[in-house]
């Protein structure tokens, strides 16, 4: 289909291990979003991307947390060292552009889930 | 700064009766507002927004909403509730300016569930 498209869909690893989760934007969508679903933190901002470029990273919740984004399609977001409290739904959204008023549209999300 | 508060964390209905979901926003700017709804196992699908113009806005599925600025209130409504409509509903606003452009910040959710 042309929605946004998450990979893999559920992850099961070990603490300490390090992740990396895949986002593939609706084609010609130029804005990029992660966000991290918890039971007990609700959805969280993580990061945007407008291009290739990433102006806003506060909601990385860590220095091991981190995000890339290249030929302004496909990201990853790269989780070292994982910990329990990572575990979570991680949910990518794109938008045509940058705007307040445009509509995000999400992927299924990747299940993470620490041991 | 922008947030959201979604009144009730769990709502029951019967099929047929009105949904009533409750959303309340904080913007320091003139705010653009969502609904999302997210079903089992899935990511969020847009149910409606409101960004300028008229303040009763129409969804899929049935579902529309009110921006009322007075009340700085976005609540999601249903006439007729089908057992298709339960799952859980996030209101959103969207980061006004700057580096949070576009950015949403989400409410806690409200789980529907709709009884037969």
């Amino acid at each position: 289909g042309a929605g946004v498209s998450q990979s893999p869909s559920n992850k099961v690893t070990e603490k300490g291990k390090d992740v990396e989760l895949r986002c593939d934007p609706i084609s010609g969508h130029t804005a990029l979003y992660w966000y991290r679903q918890s039971l007990g933190q609700g959805l969280e901002f993580l990061i945007y991307f407008q291009g290739n470029s990433a102006p806003d990273k506060s909601g990385l919740p860590s220095d091991r947390f981190s995000a890339e984004r290249t030929g302004g399609s496909v990201s990853t977001l790269t989780i070292q060292r994982t910990q329990q409290e990572d575990s979570a739904v991680y949910l990518c959204a794109s938008s045509l552009e940058q705007g307040a008023h445009q509509p995000q549209h999400f992927g299924d999300g990747t299940r993470l889930s620490i041991l | 700064a922008q947030s959201v508060t979604q009144l009730g964390s769990h709502v029951s209905v019967s099929e047929g009766a009105l949904v009533l979901l409750r959303c309340n926003y904080s913007s320091s700017v003139p705010p653009y507002l969502f609904w999302y709804v997210q079903y089992p196992n899935q990511g969020l699908q847009l149910l409606l927004k409101y960004t300028t113009g008229a303040t009763l806005v129409k969804g899929i599925n049935g579902f529309e909403a009110e921006f009322k600025k007075s009340e700085t209130s976005f609540h999601l409504t249903k006439p007729s509730a089908h057992m298709s409509d339960a799952a859980e509903y996030f209101c959103a606003v969207s980061g006004g300016r700057g580096s949070t452009l576009g950015r949403l910040y989400f409410g806690r959710g409200t789980q529907l569930t709709v009884w037969p």
